[in-house]
């Protein structure tokens, strides 16, 4: 069963416009969120993380929100930009150095 | 700069075969991840190292073995390769210890692997 989901396998937004990805996990354990961005052929790159003990946090077009309650985080992309087309995956960590990865959402933003 | 190589990009091997990959880091990390990557599945992960010598199975360890004799190499083996090991695989890296900053791990290139 996965404990980290990313529901929607792919979104498309126009440039400039906001991209919103969303994440659900059903551990309530995990206290440490990460997103990682993959271009194809490349591994993963770290791009924002989140404790358990904040709602947002925010790092230039980047913004990620945590709603404990509802055992959901979403990544806030504005403005986004064509060379944000990737696919992106969200991260939870519970204990020690693991991490349990969703599925992954591959963006398209249109010129 | 921090770096995580994989030896291959692409590779292609036939049924049955014996495959190795293998991932070096120059960070001094001491744990040594392999996850594979599939559509719609994430990334699961095979094994972990967190020491020279140990290992530790992850989520999908079948017909999958380690090695690790040196702290900067971490080799994934496919004892008998199979057309369903067909995958991107991954190899990450962290620096132990308990604060926020040793949860993040840094990856190799990926090796895409498919057997024939």
């Amino acid at each position: 069963d996965q404990q980290v989901k990313q529901n929607s396998p792919s979104l498309s937004v126009q440039e400039g416009r906001i991209s919103i990805l969303n994440c659900d996990y059903t551990n309530s354990m995990f206290d440490y969120f990460l997103w990682y961005k993959k271009y194809p052929a490349e591994g993963p790159t770290f791009l924002i993380s989140i404790s358990s003990i904040k709602d947002k946090n925010e790092d230039g077009r980047f913004t990620v929100f945590l709603n404990k309650s509802a055992k959901h985080l979403s990544l806030h992309i504005v403005p986004s930009q064509p060379g944000d087309s990737a696919v992106y995956f969200c991260a939870a960590n519970n204990a020690g150095n693991m991490l349990t990865f969703g599925g992954g959402t591959r963006l398209m933003v249109k010129p | 700069d921090v770096k995580v190589t994989q030896s291959s990009r692409y590779l292609v091997k036939r049924t049955g075969e014996k495959v190795f990959l293998e991932c070096v880091q120059d960070m001094d990390h001491e744990n040594m991840f392999w996850y594979r990557q599939d559509p719609g599945l994430g990334l699961r992960l095979i094994y972990f190292s967190y020491d020279v010598k140990m290992k530790e199975k992850g989520d999908i360890p079948e017909g999958y073995s380690v090695s690790r004799e040196k702290k900067e190499r971490f080799s994934l083996i496919l004892e008998s390769a199979s057309t369903n090991q067909t995958s991107m695989y991954l190899c990450a890296s962290t620096k132990s210890g308990s604060g926020y900053g040793s949860y993040e791990q840094y990856f190799g290139p990926g090796t895409r692997l498919t057997v024939t």
